[in-house]
């Protein structure tokens, strides 16, 4: 079975700050991964992914993800913080044999700006 | 990207009563998609999965009796709250996807509120 793990629920950076968060998986596969964003009471909103390729993923808004097999990783980085990125970020696993299919999400890790 | 609509974005209704939620994608076909629940300040999670025309797949300990599901076509989900309580309030997500993409695709989301 496929999990995820964010380390640090709740992670504060000063505006300008790098944004380091960390999301740890745990699958039989190499799966496809995603980082979404959600801003209080609307959807999700892919950042970015990674399904094959480069395993350093560009995505919206400055942020970047890096995808690393041997540490079962892919954490999300922004090198220098907005106030506009505070919300909630949650990174995901998708089984690549179906996909949407074992859709697992992270717990979440809520992302303070301050100035 | 593809556009996901979920209609209401927010409904109040009282014990007892049936509440629907829509989920249609607008610009794509949605060969399948899936519902979510998110309590506060919780991640999300998956409720069920349906393919167009057939039954809802759901996920182990959601009463399917409850939680209706009907993707009657390739643009339309319906999630129906039978008689719901007050512990049924909560926030509920949708996604689709195409049979042909590798992501999945948010609606907004509808907080539901059973007084």
């Amino acid at each position: 079975a496929q999990s995820v793990t964010q380390l640090g629920s709740h992670v504060s950076v000063s505006e300008g700050a790098l944004v380091l968060l960390r999301c740890n998986y745990s699958s039989s596969v190499p799966p496809y991964l995603f980082w979404y964003v959600q801003y209080p009471n609307q959807g999700l909103q892919l950042l970015l992914k990674y399904t094959t390729g480069a395993t350093l993923v560009k995505g919206i808004n400055g942020f970047e993800a890096e995808f690393k097999k041997s540490e079962t990783s892919f954490h999300l980085t922004k090198p220098s913080a907005h106030m506009s990125d505070a919300a909630e970020y949650f990174c995901a696993v998708s089984d690549r044999r179906g996909y949407g299919q074992n859709f697992v999400f992270g717990p979440g890790t809520r992302l303070s700006v301050l100035p | 990207g593809a556009v996901v609509s979920q209609h209401p974005s927010w409904v109040i209704c009282k014990s007892g009563t049936s509440v629907k939620i829509e989920c249609r994608s607008l610009d794509f076909q949605a060969t399948t998609m899936f519902w979510y629940r998110q309590f506060p300040k919780q991640s999300l999670m998956l409720m069920a999965t349906s393919n167009e025309g057939s039954k809802a797949t759901y996920e182990q300990g959601v009463e399917k009796d409850k939680f209706l599901i009907n993707h009657a076509s390739l643009t339309l989900s319906t999630l129906t709250v039978t008689s719901a309580h007050p512990e049924d309030s909560s926030f509920y997500i949708c996604s689709a996807r195409d049979s042909g993409n590798t992501e999945a695709f948010f609606g907004q989301g509808t907080r539901l509120t059973v007084v």
